[in-house]
């Protein structure tokens, strides 16, 4: 079936770096893929979509500048957290289409904790 | 406006015993819609999902569920709960052209032995 891989599973990062999680379609080509955000004990929440060969599309609130997203093939789009803070600690996980019957696959998703 | 509705938070059930899980949307079109299970600290699991055809759709692990148009719902069903069914599940929509998922709120199952 198919899979997406999302490295790193988890990162601890200082305030002030930068972050970068990677998003993989093994066995396809994921012309679009949604990056999502979950808060502890809450539900996913869309941050963004991301189209090969595009500029993402951000959901309302979310800011472009700080979580830059990278979809320069057809197999691999990135999640940047830019000078990260304490706040963005959170689980994040992204998504891809795999096919109109096939639906959506999600990576295993990134544990973020910045200290 | 678009959303997705879980309206349990917590549900505990018995092992042996059934289970329904609740999901209620709204959605403009058409929806096309998803259960998935999430284990903790791992990613999404894909249940069952559903975009036209019978009402009921079969999933893995033993799940089904049951699209109601006129209620807007989608409730999963399990006849039969095993411990290791102990999870968060989130119900899902999506519109036919990929362009927007909406997650609930999520709903824990605990499993009593």
């Amino acid at each position: 079936g198919a899979v997406v891989s999302q490295h790193p599973s988890w990162v601890i990062c200082k305030s002030g770096t930068s972050v970068k999680i990677e998003c993989r379609s093994l066995d396809f080509q994921a012309t679009t893929m949604f990056w999502y955000r979950q808060f502890p004990k809450q539900s996913l929440m869309l941050m963004a979509t991301s189209n090969e060969g595009s500029k993402a599309t951000y959901e309302q609130g979310v800011e472009k500048d700080k979580f830059l997203i990278n979809h320069a093939s057809l197999t691999l789009s990135t999640l940047t957290v830019t000078s990260a803070h304490p706040e963005d600690s959170s689980f994040y996980i992204c998504s891809a289409r795999t096919g109109e019957n096939r639906g959506y696959t999600f990576g295993s998703g990134t544990r973020l904790t910045v200290v | 406006a678009q959303s997705v509705t879980q309206p349990d938070i917590h549900i505990t059930v018995s092992e042996g015993a059934s289970l329904e899980l609740r999901c209620n949307y709204s959605y403009g079109a058409t929806p096309y819609l998803f259960w998935y299970v999430q284990s903790p600290g791992q990613g999404l699991q894909l249940l069952l999902k559903y975009f036209s055809g019978d009402t009921l759709v079969q999933g893995i692990k033993g799940f089904e569920a049951e699209f109601k148009r006129s209620q807007s719902s989608f409730n999963l069903r399990k006849p039969s709960v095993h411990w290791s069914d102990a999870a968060e599940y989130f119900c899902a929509v999506g519109d036919y052209n990929f362009n927007k998922f909406y997650f609930g709120s999520g709903t824990k199952l605990n499993v009593k032995p």
